[in-house]
C-alpha cells in the first residue's frame, strides 16, 4: 500500500516562530488532507489540498502532486497551535485515507 | 449544519463482552467511514459505506467486527468478544460521494477493554 511519511516527528517552538511540516507519499493520490488533532482527540480539518496552494489565516499549505509531497506552513505560532498534525492521503482508485504518523508540535510561551 | 456525532464518547468493558458504537454523519453526506487509532499512531482505515452498501473493508476488520448502515444514514460498529488489543479510539468520518471528497471526523469513541 501507499506509504506516507511526515517530518519532523517532533517539533518544539517558541511562540511567534514559524515552522514547516512536510508530508511525502509514495504513489499518486486523489485527495490529500491536513488535520490538527487536539488534546481530546478531535481531528480538525485544516486543508483539503490534492494539489496547489491554499491559505487560511496563519496557516498555508502546498501540494506538489507530481513530486509526491505536501508542506504545511505555520506562521507566528501560538500556544493553541500545539498538538499533533496529520497528513492523510487517498490513493488513486481507493476511498480510504492513509495517515502519516504525525508531527507532534509543542509551542512554548 | 451539525458535524459528525458519535456515541458513546467513552466505553469501558470487560474482555469477552460485546460493544456497539454509533455514528451519525453530516446529513447530506452519503459516504461514511470507520477508522481506529491507537496511542501514538495515526488513524487506520477499517471500512466505508456509500449509502447503505459496505464497499470496502480493511484486513484489520477481523471476524469479530461488523459494521452496518441499514438506511444509509447512521452506522453502527459492533465488536464481539472484545480483547485487550481492541482498546483504541474508534473514529467515524463522512464525506460526499461527488465533488469534494473531503472527510470530516467525529469526536471518536474511546474504548478501554479491561
Amino acid at each position: 500500500g501507499i506509504q506516507v511519511e511526515q517530518s519532523p516527528p517532533d517539533l518544539i517552538l517558541q511562540e511567534g516562530a514559524n515552522s514547516t511540516l512536510r508530508c511525502n507519499f509514495s504513489d499518486s493520490v486523489n485527495n490529500l488532507q491536513w488535520f490538527h488533532q487536539n488534546p481530546w482527540g478531535q481531528l480538525i480539518n485544516l486543508f483539503y489540498i490534492p494539489s496547489g496552494t491554499k491559505q487560511n489565516g496563519r496557516l498555508s499549505a502546498t501540494t506538489v502532486a507530481t513530486e509526491r509531497y505536501s508542506l504545511l506552513y505555520i506562521s507566528s505560532s501560538q500556544t493553541t497551535d500545539s498538538g499533533v498534525y496529520f497528513c492523510a492521503v487517498e490513493p488513486t482508485g481507493r476511498r480510504a485515507l492513509t495517515f502519516g504518523s504525525g508531527t507532534r508540535l509543542q509551542v512554548q510561551p | 449544519d451539525t458535524g459528525v456525532s458519535q456515541d458513546p464518547r467513552h466505553k469501558i468493558t470487560k474482555r469477552g463482552q460485546n460493544v456497539t458504537f454509533r455514528c451519525d454523519p453530516i446529513s447530506e453526506h452519503n459516504r461514511l467511514y470507520w477508522y481506529r487509532q491507537t496511542l501514538g499512531q495515526g488513524p487506520e482505515f477499517l471500512t466505508y459505506f456509500q449509502n447503505e452498501a459496505q464497499l470496502e473493508k480493511s484486513r484489520l476488520l477481523s471476524d469479530r467486527f461488523s459494521a452496518e448502515r441499514p438506511k444509509g444514514s447512521f452506522s453502527t460498529l459492533e465488536i464481539q468478544r472484545t480483547e485487550q488489543g481492541d482498546s483504541a479510539m474508534y473514529l467515524c468520518a463522512s464525506s460526499l460521494a461527488q465533488g469534494s471528497y473531503e472527510q470530516y471526523f467525529g469526536p471518536g469513541t474511546r474504548l478501554t477493554v479491561t
